[in-house]
């Protein structure tokens, strides 16, 4: 099916590790975003992309990197895991901005031990 | 202060009741406005844009009130099936509210 899709669904990392979170969408996209949600808190944004090569920090940045080689991958990467990053990760992308529906990825759900 | 800000609630609520959510903003200059719904552990979905003139959709209505800066969700004839959590999303970066868990109870 045509959307967004976001790999692993699950995930625990030692702290320090590094990982790439996968986000895809198909339908020729321009923004694509990433956030992380916490325990009763809503989304906060990480980092967001407008178009292919053009990538921007959001509210919490630190710890994270993205790049945005094609429209279609906005991949999210952890360098060194911390404890503070156990969250839940969704990936989003929208036709342009100000379009009002973004479509979501199922989420990651990532525990750092 | 933060450049979006809602209740967190949470709001219980009886079948049938009326409910309403406003969400604050900082920005002045933001043009959008929407209004999405979360299940627990799900992805958020779109419920409603927020248009100027205000508008309405079934037992939803929204409505944004420049002069004071926020934008409200009002929910008619509750029913058990909207018992989520109600984020805003203010502008056009797509940055959300903490979101309002809301509860309908038979």
């Amino acid at each position: 099916n045509a959307g967004v899709t976001q790999t692993p669904k699950f995930q625990v990392l030692k702290t320090g590790q590094s990982m790439t979170l996968q986000c895809a969408q198909d339908m020729n996209h321009e923004y694509m975003s990433w956030y992380r949600q916490d325990p009763g808190m809503g989304l906060r944004l990480i980092h967001y992309s407008v178009g292919a090569g053009i990538t921007d920090q959001g509210e919490v940045p630190n710890g994270y990197n993205v790049s945005r080689s094609t429209t279609e991958d906005f991949p999210l990467r952890l360098l060194s895991a911390a404890p503070s990053q156990t969250s839940v990760y969704f990936c989003a992308s929208i036709l342009r901005r100000g379009v009002p529906e973004a479509f979501f990825g199922q989420g990651t759900r990532l525990t750092v031990v | 202060r933060k450049e979006v800000e809602q209740d967190p609630g949470p709001f219980n609520v009886p079948e049938g009741a009326t409910v309403a959510f406003n969400c604050t903003y900082s920005n002045s200059a933001s043009q959008s406005f929407f209004w999405y719904r979360q299940d627990c552990r799900k992805e958020p979905k779109l419920l409603m844009s927020v248009y100027s003139s205000g508008n309405e959709d079934g037992r939803f209505t929204a409505q944004l009130n420049r002069a004071s800066q926020y934008i409200s969700l009002l929910i008619r004839d509750s029913k058990l099936s909207d018992s989520a959590t109600y984020l805003c999303v203010v502008n056009n970066d797509m940055r959300f509210g903490a979101g309002t868990r809301l509860t309908v109870k038979p």
